[in-house]
C-alpha cells in the first residue's frame, strides 16, 4: 500500500498571503495525485487531478506541481473561503490512499 | 448537473446491520465507478472500496475487505454500503464519490453513522 505524507499538519496563513502544502508518497505514483478540498459541515471537493490540471469551476490561484514521489498544491493569494482542510489521494495502484491532510487556518 | 445523494443519518446499537444508498442523477451511472470515504471524527479521509456498477466490479481496501459489502443497482442508478455487525468504531461519515479515472469528482452530501448502546 502506498502511504502518502502530508505536511505540515497545520498551516497558519494570513489572508492575501501564499500557502505552500506538501504532499509525498512512499514510491512512485507517477503524476495520479489529486488534491481535495474539505470545509467543515462539507462533503470534500475535487481540486486538482492528474497533478497539476484545476478541476472544472477551480479558481486560478489553486495550482499543483510535482511528479513522482513529492507533490505540492500551491495557493497563489489566500481568500476567506480557502480556510479548509487539503487531501491528496494518489490512483497509480490499488489500493488508493489519501494523506492524512493539512488544515490551512487563518493567522 | 451530475449528483450522488445519498440516504439520511442513522443511529444503530452494536451488532445491528445497515445498508446506506448513494443515487446517482445527470450521468450514465452505470458506466463510471463508485467510491466509499470513511471520515471519522477527528481524522481523515480513508478509501474503503470502489464498484463499477456495469459489471459490479468491485475493490476493496485491505483495511475494510470482510468488514464491509459494497453493491449497486444499476436499474436504480443507486450504490449501496452495507455492514452485517455494527461496531462502535464504526461511528463516522460516509461519503460516496463518482471516479472515472480513480479520482473522486463530485461527492455524495455524507451519510453519518452513529453507533451507540
Amino acid at each position: 500500500e502506498i502511504v502518502m505524507t502530508q505536511s505540515p499538519a497545520t498551516l497558519s496563513v494570513s489572508p492575501g498571503e501564499r500557502a505552500t502544502l506538501s504532499c509525498r508518497a512512499s514510491q512512485s505514483v507517477t503524476s495520479n495525485l489529486a488534491w481535495y478540498q474539505q470545509k467543515p459541515g462539507q462533503a470534500p471537493r475535487l481540486l486538482i487531478y492528474g497533478a497539476s490540471t484545476r478541476a472544472t469551476g477551480i479558481p486560478a490561484r489553486f495550482s499543483g506541481s510535482g511528479s513522482g514521489t513529492e507533490f505540492t498544491l500551491t495557493i497563489s493569494s489566500l481568500q476567506s473561503e480557502d480556510f479548509a482542510v487539503y487531501y491528496c489521494q494518489q490512483y497509480n495502484n490499488w489500493p488508493l490512499t489519501f494523506g492524512g491532510g493539512t488544515k490551512v487556518e487563518i493567522k | 448537473e451530475v449528483q450522488l445523494v445519498q440516504s439520511g443519518a442513522e443511529v444503530k446499537k452494536p451488532g445491528e446491520s445497515l445498508k446506506i444508498s448513494c443515487k446517482g442523477s445527470g450521468y450514465s451511472f452505470a458506466s463510471y465507478w463508485i467510491g466509499w470515504v470513511r471520515l471519522m471524527p477527528g481524522k481523515g479521509l480513508e478509501w474503503m472500496g470502489i464498484i463499477y456498477p456495469g459489471d459490479s466490479d468491485t475493490r476493496y481496501s485491505p483495511s475494510f475487505q470482510g468488514q464491509v459489502t459494497i453493491s449497486a443497482d444499476k436499474s436504480i442508478s443507486t450504490a449501496y454500503l452495507q455492514w452485517s455487525s455494527l461496531k462502535a468504531s464504526d461511528t463516522a461519515m460516509y461519503y460516496c464519490a463518482r471516479s472515472s479515472t480513480n479520482w473522486f469528482d463530485p461527492w455524495g452530501q455524507g451519510t453519518l453513522v452513529t453507533v451507540s448502546s
